[in-house]
Formats: structure tokens, sequence, C-alpha cells
């Protein structure tokens, strides 16, 4: 398998504009993560699904940012509008129950709002 | 609430030697214990999970152990290499809870830098 597939890999975007970051899991995997990983605040867990159904989404940060996941092989976190504190690494993961939960990250998405 | 410390956050050593970091947190009713390794500008690697049931795991250089009573997890690296440094996270999933069971609380990390 590839394993976990974020794209893009970098994104550099004005405040303002919309920003779309896709992921796509793990093939079999019934559980999707988004993260975001800043500095200041380390990794955070946004929001995840079960069966693509979103089960928490208490870390999304504001109104702004949305999440979806309209199948079991993709999913996508929008935010907009963007704004400079919105800058940093988003992560997509997965895991699947037989496999006790062990989450497996993709590459990220560097995120610059300028 | 679970809390997920880890100490120190910055360590260096030279190369060859054994070394230990530490993961403490503060519930036990955890499920699993996972430690992943991340390298600068790329994502997470996961390294060993530990089941609740267990005490150790060990993958090549690695083992981890988890002492629930002491609210404890190490992550000991024999015969350290330069390419060893990365920075080091823990992160727990708690007993299942109804929506609960899939999470991963982490902690801040250690960055380990390995000398030649």
């Amino acid at each position: 398998d590839a394993g976990v597939i974020q794209s893009p890999r970098h994104e550099v975007t004005e405040m303002g504009q919309e920003v779309t970051l896709r992921c796509k899991p793990i093939s079999g995997h019934n559980s999707l993560f988004w993260y975001r990983q800043t500095m200041m605040r380390g990794l955070e867990l946004l929001i995840y699904f079960n069966n693509n159904v979103p089960i928490d989404d208490s870390g999304m940060p504001e109104d702004r940012f949305s999440a979806k996941m309209p199948n079991a092989s993709f999913s996508t976190l929008k935010i907009q509008p963007s704004e400079p504190r919105d800058s940093a690494v988003y992560f997509c993961a997965s895991s699947l129950v037989e496999h006790n939960y062990e989450q497996y990250f993709g590459p990220g998405t560097r995120l610059t709002v300028t | 609430k679970q809390e997920v410390t880890q100490i120190p956050a910055a360590l260096s050593v030279p190369e060859g030697e054994n070394l230990v970091l530490n993961c403490s947190f503060t519930d036990s009713a955890i499920y699993n214990l996972q430690w992943f390794r991340q390298d600068p500008g790329k994502g997470l690697t996961s390294l060993l999970l530990i089941q609740s049931s267990q005490r150790e795991q060990t993958s090549g250089r690695l083992n981890a152990s988890l002492d629930k009573s002491s609210g404890r997890s190490t992550l000991y690296i024999a015969a350290s290499q330069p390419g060893d440094s990365a920075t080091y996270l823990c992160a727990l999933r708690r007993t299942f809870r109804a929506g609960s069971a899939r999470q991963l609380t982490f902690g801040s990390g250690t960055q380990l830098t390995v000398l030649p």
C-alpha cells in the first residue's frame, strides 16, 4: 500500500482565499483523522471520522473550517476564508480497528497564509 | 482529562550510547500507547504500539515499556546512531467509551540529537 496520501504537499495562499486539503487513507482503514501541528501548540486533533461519519469535530477551531468524507477513500479539509494564523502543517492519519487502532500518518500539507 | 508529558524536551547524546526517553500520563485507563518518530519537515512514523495488557514491545534496537500503575512509558534506544536523530512522540488512546476509542492524546515530544 502507498500509505496515507495527502495533497498538496505545500500550499501558499493569500489571506481570505479558500484552501482545500485532500487526503486518501490507507485502503481498508475505517477511521480517518485530521490534525494540525504548530510550534506553539504541537499536534492538535481537529476532527475524526469513523466509517465516513464525523464522530468528533470539537477540535475544529472555527466555522471557517469544515471537513468532509464523501467515501471511504477520500477526505477534504477546507478553510474559508483563510487567515495567517491558520499557517501550520496539516496531517491526515488513518487506522483500522482490527489493528488496534494503530494510526498511520500522511506526509502532511504545509500551509502558509500570507 | 488525559495529560501526556515528555521530559526532557530535548536530548543530545554521543553516538553509541543507550538512551531512554520518558513519557508520563495522568489517566491510567488507557487502551494502548503508541510511540512515533518525526523527522524535520516530515510526517509521523509509527515505531511501536503497546496494548494495555502488555508490558513491553520490541522492534530492532527499540524497546518500549508500559507501566500503567505508575503512569509511565519509556522508549529505550540501544546503540544510538546519528540516523536516530528526530523528535519522538508518545500518544495514548483511552479505554473504550462511545466516540473516544480512536482518539490519541499526544505528548509534546522529545527532540533527540545523536552526535557522530
